[in-house]
């Protein structure tokens, strides 16, 4: 199993551009999540999906959309990416109550 | 409210020697504990979890950490120090009754291993 799949690894964006931020997952979990990690802070949970059609708010999720229309897949989108979306963005799925993560996507917003 | 306090931003260690990464919790009621590790450029690892099967929890890597409800604190020790240790550690507090939506982070502790 790859597990837990992001791209791009790296990215930078203008002001007002828009983007995709790619996540799959080959273990067939149900529980799928988009996470930002800024310096000197824990993880914030910007949205999740309990399945594919479902998805929900997490606790940062002002300036994202998601969708999740397979298992596998749950795409982040930027639609006007601002200087405050720079970060560290995880995608991870779960089973149970353990959390397996992607290696992240460090998105810079210049 | 439930929350996560990682009590040093920072801590060095040379190798061989015990590690104390501590982290304490408020919770109203019995939580979840967690301990993750990011090591660089990586996402991150669940090390061990506690669940109220037993106060002492081992993880992977000779991690193990304590409950102890009186002191509301997980403390994440290893009785020797590697240098592949070296990594950032975060303790995590489930909010939700296991609920992997309701998760709070703390903000980390890096781990620096001199040789």
């Amino acid at each position: 199993n790859a597990g837990v799949t992001q791209t791009p690894k790296f990215r930078i964006l203008k002001i007002g551009q828009s983007m995709t931020l790619q996540c799959t997952q080959d273990m067939n979990h149900n529980y799928m999540y988009w996470y930002r990690q800024d310096p000197g802070m824990g993880l914030k949970l910007i949205y999740y999906s309990v399945g594919a059609g479902i998805t929900d708010k997490g606790e940062v999720p002002n300036g994202y959309n998601v969708s999740r229309s397979t298992t596998e897949d749950f795409p982040l989108r930027l639609e006007l990416a601002a200087p405050s979306q720079t970060s560290v963005y995880f995608c991870a799925s779960s089973e149970g109550e353990k959390l397996f993560f992607g290696s992240g996507t460090q998105l810079s917003v210049l | 409210a439930q929350s996560v306090t990682q009590l040093d931003s920072h801590v060095s260690v040379s190798e061989g020697t015990p590690v104390l990464l501590r982290c304490n919790y408020s919770s109203s009621y019995s939580p979840s504990l967690f301990w993750y590790v990011q090591h660089p450029n990586k996402g991150l690892q669940l090390l061990l979890k506690y669940t109220s099967a037993a106060t002492l929890v081992k993880g992977i890597n000779g991690f193990e950490a304590e409950f102890k409800k009186s002191e509301t604190s997980f403390h994440l020790t290893k009785p020797s120090a590697h240098m592949s240790d070296a990594a950032e550690y975060f303790c995590v507090v489930s909010v939700g009754g296991g609920a992997t939506n309701k998760l709070i982070f703390g903000t980390g502790t890096l781990l620096a291993v001199q040789p």
